[in-house]
């Protein structure tokens, strides 16, 4: 079964922090998403990337950064956590080809505080 | 660039009601299209796709045809379950963003009993 996996369902984080949302996947897909979700605004794409040390900017980029070392990891990370970074985040893989797919994690329900 | 668009929600219904949600799209190319469903607390879940014009996607009693004449791909179900209240989101790849899935704002679903 395939599978994409975020490290926490939850996380309470206070203003300032730097915080960390990780995600895995199995299926040894190039394409990796970071989305946020929020009431009346759908979801919205904050950065991809489509290789190991590759990333682009999503429509949201700003306030966020990622990492992939990895071509089974990428990471979300907030340098410093503020109250409007609240969201549901959820992360997504799919094969490089156009046209694919994309299998979703979880999510992170994140609240800044 | 990329764009969907879905019928605002919310959409109540009670329980073997026939269900139609609309989406519409525009996009460069040839894209897939998909229907995806989330549950409460959950990330989303493919529910069916269809890659060129004139298929039928079909899942769990759900059916959706790519018209590309009507740049349309209207979700449809003959009788709903309680079970299938959710979230459906329509989305395309393969557009003009090739890599990245562009999706609509999504409707939610509720099925009384």
């Amino acid at each position: 079964d395939v599978k994409v996996t975020q490290s926490s369902r939850y996380l309470v984080k206070r203003t300032g922090e730097k915080v960390f949302l990780e995600c895995v996947q199995d299926m040894d897909h190039e394409n990796m998403f970071w989305y946020r979700q929020d009431p009346g605004l759908g979801l919205r794409l904050i950065y991809f990337s489509y290789d190991v040390k590759m990333k682009e900017k999503g429509d949201i980029p700003e306030g966020y950064s990622v990492s992939r070392e990895k071509k089974e990891r990428f990471s979300l990370i907030l340098e410093s956590a503020s109250t409007n970074q609240t969201s549901m985040y959820l992360c997504a893989s799919s094969f490089l080809q156009g046209r694919a797919e994309a299998f979703f994690g979880q999510g992170t329900r994140l609240t800044v505080v | 660039g990329d764009s969907v668009t879905q019928m605002e929600g919310p959409v109540t219904l009670s329980e073997e009601a026939f269900l139609t949600i609309n989406c519409t799209y525009t996009a460069t190319g040839y894209p897939s299209l998909f229907w995806y469903v989330q549950y409460p607390g959950e990330g989303l879940q493919l529910l069916l796709k269809a890659t060129k014009a004139d298929d039928k996607g079909s899942n769990k009693g759900f059916e959706a045809t790519y018209r590309k004449e009507t740049t349309s791909f209207h979700l449809e179900k003959g009788s709903v379950q309680v079970s299938d209240s959710a979230v459906y989101f329509c989305a395309l790849s393969g557009g003009g963003s090739a890599r990245q899935l562009t999706f609509g704002s999504g409707t939610q679903l509720t099925v009384l009993p």
